[in-house]
């Protein structure tokens, strides 16, 4: 299933499928881009980055698209487990402000038995 | 053991009162940061400090004053809190600013 990031939709996916979360960034000279995790009553986790010179990253069960050209950012997580329910955040880095990084609305993330 | 602390987790306080939140990491880092995150879960950065000097500070009342005794802790105090406070706040520290952020696990306030 596939969702944009944008006033924390819901993307409701079949345990053992694959999941696609998209978010579209507003910089483009943002050069930094992270993907976290937060779980009900937690903080955000670090998930996977990704730097503008690189298009694809991979991590454990996760793989992070950058499309810089229409400023879209993709993560994927294979074979999507009941642990993975959470609200998915992108964020993107701006150097020119003084390293502040700026969160996309999220996306809330619904595993199905 | 735990990276980013804040107490308290949970604060329920009256209008017009006076508070503070505690962080301290314990990850070397030198930038710590607070956000603020509301009802829709949005997030937004409030302070950050390199090495106990303020280097963000967006347009949040000045009501709200953080304090840095040292690297590793970033308090904030917050003036004649208003029901508009109410949210969830973390703090959070990065090696350097612009790296990957470590987040602690949030202060829920509720102003009534």
């Amino acid at each position: 299933g596939e969702s944009v990031g944008l006033h924390l939709p819901t993307l409701s996916v079949q345990e053992g499928d694959n999941s696609i979360i998209n978010c579209a960034y507003s910089n483009s000279a943002s050069d930094y881009f992270i993907w976290y995790k937060q779980e009900s009553g937690k903080g955000p986790q670090f998930i996977i980055d990704i730097r503008s010179n690189m298009d694809k990253r991979q991590g454990q069960r996760v793989t992070v698209l950058l499309n810089k050209t229409v400023k879209h950012l993709s993560l994927q997580i294979a074979a999507t487990q009941p642990g993975d329910s959470a609200v998915y955040f992108c964020a993107e880095n701006t150097y020119s402000s003084a390293s502040k990084i700026i969160f996309g609305s999220g996306t809330r993330l619904s595993i199905r038995p | 053991d735990t990276a980013v602390s804040q107490t308290p987790k949970y604060l329920v306080t009256q209008m017009g009162n006076d508070k503070s939140i505690k962080c301290e990491q314990n990850l070397g880092h030198d930038t710590m940061y607070w956000y603020k995150q509301d009802s829709k879960k949005f997030l937004k950065i409030m302070f950050s400090y390199n090495n106990k000097e303020l280097i963000i500070n967006e347009t949040v009342p000045n009501r709200f004053s953080p304090k840095s005794p040292d690297k590793a802790h970033l308090n904030l105090h917050i003036n004649s809190l208003e029901l508009g406070d109410s949210a969830v706040y973390f703090c959070a520290s990065s090696l350097q600013g612009g790296e990957t952020q470590y987040f602690g696990p949030g202060t829920r306030l509720l102003v009534l």
